[in-house]
């Protein structure tokens, strides 16, 4: 059974990089499937930021692309999320999932607890 | 980009009644539709995919019907653990997520 977990600094500054981890257990990250993340503001809906397939090949929320980077550690079983130049508005509940699916035509099961990154100075 | 919007925004009933939520998208998503739970402090479980594929462990109480632009989740009889925040989320192009229905206990 795969399982995510979220782990990373709650509190960022804006104009900072925002950096968080996702570690899977029950699966080897580099034998298959994408990773993603997903994130959602407090009392709002959710938002898909991006995923990357195991091979490497990334996808990207259009609207986020251009501040967004998610790669792989295969040797420590784990994905990440770096958001770049963050304002308040990327105050969030950050969760990672496993996206299943094609390409960018993913549904995402399962999902990890999830993390709030609160960006303020 | 997709919108999907859902309805109601609310909806009260007593455990045991059929619950029918909807989600309607702005242009076709053909089957490419999914549904999820949330319930405070947890993070979403995927119910059903493109539109009617209930997910692993998932009760049969819980289906899903429709295809290109309006979808419908139906709880066939409530149970107490079911209330919740559910959200439909589309696959066809890129991926965006509905505003959510709350189901709460009336």
């Amino acid at each position: 059974q795969v399982q995510l977990q979220e782990s990373g600094p709650g509190l960022v500054k804006p104009s900072e990089t925002l950096s968080l981890t996702c570690a899977v257990s029950g699966y080897s990250i580099g034998s298959g499937y994408y990773w993603g993340w997903i994130r959602q503001p407090p009392g709002k809906g959710l938002e898909w930021i991006g995923h990357v397939y195991h091979s490497g090949s990334t996808y990207y929320n259009p609207s986020l692309k251009s501040r967004v980077a998610i790669s792989l550690d295969t040797s420590k079983n784990q994905f990440s999320l770096k958001l770049s130049s963050v304002t308040a508005a990327d105050t969030a509940v950050y969760y990672c999932a496993r996206p299943l699916g094609d390409y960018v035509r993913v549904w995402f099961d399962p999902w990890g607890q999830g993390t709030l990154v609160t960006v303020s100075s | 980009e997709i919108v999907l919007t859902q309805s109601p925004a609310t909806l009260s009933l007593f455990p045991g009644e059929r619950a029918t939520l909807s989600c309607r998208a702005s242009q076709s998503v053909s089957i490419y539709l999914a549904w999820y739970q949330q319930k405070p402090g947890q993070a979403p479980r995927l119910l059903i995919h493109d539109a009617s594929n209930r997910a692993t462990g998932i009760p049969a109480r819980f289906s899903g019907s429709g295809s290109g632009t309006d979808f419908t989740l139906t709880i066939s009889s409530l149970e107490p653990e079911d209330f919740a925040v559910y959200y439909c989320q589309q696959r066809s192009n890129w991926s965006t997520f509905g505003q959510g229905t709350r189901l709460e206990i009336k």
